[in-house]
């Protein structure tokens, strides 16, 4: 059974503080990872894709992928009340994404 | 991005009825699947609807219980046959946008209540 895993949390940060989420999969063979934010009551949106080895920036966000420990992470800088959500891993795996089972985050004014 | 939609946004349904969601984009697709969203749970992918053909389920999903259409590349529907309150769920279209490489995006859901 290919897997995605994630602490489900809650991880609670205080405003301004930087948000550290991780993720770990067990295909070797996956090439396409991606985090995807999801608010209460709201469908998934794409946060980021990242497919290298090493860091992906964009905005606040930071994507860390390390396939030799088949790892993979979301920083979040300076977090907002806003970003409080559920992020959800997904791994691609056969043409398939495959997700985890999510982390709630709770950020703190 | 897409301007997916879904139908309806949210129903009630009485145990042993069916219900049929559709899901319309407003672009080119290449790939158009169908997710579960159990309540407190993650996303668990249904099947991989195929236009033309019969859809491709993930183990654990039949086509008696949940019969996919897609008729043409940006149009597809889910039914959600003999329904008990174990399928009450968020019903998720999600797609692959021609030129977007493998990037998938989601629709507003269905959510589903079954009594």
């Amino acid at each position: 059974q290919k897997e995605v895993e994630q602490n489900s949390g809650p991880l609670s940060v205080p405003e301004g503080a930087i948000a550290s989420l991780n993720c770990t999969y067990s295909d070797r063979g996956s090439q396409s990872f991606f985090w995807y934010r999801q608010y209460s009551g709201k469908s998934p949106e794409l946060i980021m894709s990242i497919y290298s080895n090493g860091d992906k920036e964009d905005g606040r966000f930071t994507a860390q992928l390390n396939k030799a420990s088949q790892y993979v992470s979301l920083l979040i800088r300076d977090s907002q009340p806003s970003d409080s959500a559920t992020y959800l891993c997904a791994v691609k795996e056969g043409g398939k994404l495959i997700f985890g089972q999510g982390t709630e985050l709770s950020v703190k004014p | 991005s897409a301007v997916i939609s879904q139908k309806p946004s949210r129903d009630i349904c009485q145990r042993g009825t069916s219900l049929t969601i559709q899901c319309q984009v407003d672009s080119q697709v290449t790939m158009m699947f169908w997710y579960r969203q159990q309540p407190g749970q993650s996303l668990t992918l249904i099947a991989t609807a195929n236009q033309g053909s019969e859809a491709t389920y993930e183990s654990g999903f039949v086509i008696d219980k949940f019969p996919i259409s897609r008729p043409n590349l940006t149009f597809s529907t889910l039914t959600v046959s003999n329904m008990s309150p174990e399928d009450s769920s968020i019903y998720l279209c999600s797609v692959l946008l021609a030129g977007a490489a493998d990037t998938q995006y989601f629709g507003p859901g269905t959510r589903l209540t079954v009594l």
